[in-house]
């Protein structure tokens, strides 16, 4: 069975610093690997994702996240964070194949000015 | 639409009411999927339907949920008879495809049990 940890379940930050959310899944299967923002009172936004090829996957936004299989995970991580970053976290993993998401219990990002 | 459409986005029951909450998918997607998120920021997925048809049910209480699909129709989930451990926020999210790459969340329906 598929498992995600998100090591932190707060991380605050001041505006302008460098921010990393942890992520460790375990799985036995090949998984792809996703990263979802939700805003105060908002729904689920998908921020970025890792089917196949380059591990390093890159947001819209400035976010990004690495895949390292031997370590298993998928951390991510932005150079210097906004105010409007502030939001909770969320990884999940699908098996390949499934149509289900198992997700991590997320981390609250809180951005400082 | 290219948005998933889930009503309403409150929802306050007295204990032992029954609750109704839709998902209009998005136009084109063949597959939604319910997932309920509590307080603690656990997600746990219920259902899935692929069109008209339940895919994977393995997630669903075995009392008192239930949930359809039908045609020209928003999708459902129901709870007959709720009690204070349902509250929580309903995802609905809809895929053009089985994986959960193509997934596409709708903004949830908060539900409050008192």
């Amino acid at each position: 069975a598929q498992s995600v940890t998100q090591l932190d379940s707060q991380v605050p930050v001041f505006e302008e610093a460098p921010v990393e959310l942890r992520c460790n899944y375990s799985s036995s299967v090949s998984v792809y690997l996703f990263w979802y923002v939700q805003y105060p009172n908002q729904g689920l936004q998908l921020l970025l994702k890792y089917l196949s090829g380059s591990t390093l996957v890159e947001s819209i936004n400035g976010f990004e996240a690495e895949f390292n299989k031997s370590q298993t995970s998928f951390h991510l991580r932005k150079p210097s964070v906004h105010i409007s970053d502030t939001a909770e976290y969320f990884c999940a993993v699908s098996e390949r194949g499934s149509e289900k998401l198992v997700f991590g219990k997320g981390t609250k990002l809180t951005v400082n000015p | 639409g290219e948005e998933v459409a889930q009503t309403p986005k409150h929802l306050v029951r007295g204990e032992g009411q029954k609750a109704k909450l839709y998902c209009a998918p998005i136009k084109g997607h063949s597959y939604v999927f319910w997932y309920q998120q509590v307080l603690k920021n656990e997600f746990k997925f219920l259902i899935s339907f692929q069109n008209e048809n339940v895919f994977d049910e393995t997630g669903m209480p075995k009392e008192r949920f239930s949930a359809k699909c039908l045609p020209n129709s928003p999708c459902s989930l129901e709870i007959q008879a709720t009690k204070l451990e349902d509250s929580a926020v309903y995802f609905c999210a809809s895929s053009p495809g089985q994986g959960a790459i193509g997934y596409t969340f709708g903004s949830g329906t908060r539900l409050t049990v008192v």
